[in-house]
């Protein structure tokens, strides 16, 4: 039953590794979104892909790579992971961009040590 | 780009009484404003939204008013209850870009 979801719930990981976060959704929308949120809770948009294709690449560090093998799916690779990374990452969907309501996962906290 | 403000960062209120958040827009062009709802250790969950063509809606406790000449919009939960604390995000949206506001914690005390 579950619209979004997101694998793992819980990383904890060392400076320098790399990781993959997993995201997939049933809902059958086109868009789907990764975005960031840190300790102050502010939500800040990383991704954004629209029918596999990139449509919005934030200000984002190129040790993120975001990985569309198809509509339902949007991964997000890091690579050499920094203390700064530290966080939790929120995949979405939607149908169309930007203009209908976005649904999220439940999140993954990730934390570099 | 859009750039959004949403005041206040935290809020209190007494269970029963009424609760506003109100959001800044600096671009004229954004045309979808929803709000989001966010509970400890759970993703945001759309709990209202309006888009530019409309000053006003409202579903129950919640209610969201938008002034597009002046380039806000507000937020509205009456007879709030417990499980209303949480954090709320506004949101403005144009084209295919989507602008969070900073967030309100807010806690309603029984």
């Amino acid at each position: 039953d579950t619209a979004v979801s997101q694998t793992p719930k819980y990383l904890v990981t060392q400076m320098g590794n790399d990781k993959s976060i997993k995201c997939e959704q049933n809902l059958g929308h086109d868009t789907m979104y990764w975005y960031k949120q840190d300790s102050k809770k502010f939500l800040k948009i990383m991704f954004s892909y629209n029918n596999k294709e990139l449509i919005i690449n934030e200000t984002v560090p190129n040790r993120f790579s975001p990985k569309s093998p198809d509509k339902a799916h949007l991964n997000l690779h890091i690579n050499s992971l920094e203390l700064g990374d530290s966080a939790v990452y929120f995949c979405a969907s939607s149908q169309g961009l930007a203009i209908n309501e976005q649904y999220f996962g439940p999140g993954t906290r990730l934390t570099v040590t | 780009g859009e750039n959004v403000e949403q005041h206040p960062s935290t809020l209190s209120v007494q269970e029963g009484d009424s609760a506003v958040i109100k959001c800044t827009y600096s671009d004229s062009a954004s045309n979808y404003f929803p709000w989001y709802k966010q509970e400890l250790g759970k993703g945001p969950q759309l709990i209202i939204d309006i888009r530019s063509n409309v000053g006003e809606k409202k579903d129950q406790r919640i209610a969201v008013t938008l002034n597009k000449t002046a380039k806000h919009f507000s937020l509205h939960i009456t007879e709030t209850q417990p499980e209303d604390s949480a954090v709320y995000f506004c949101a403005a949206s144009m084209g295919n870009q989507f602008y969070f506001g900073t967030g309100t914690s807010l806690t309603v005390i029984p």
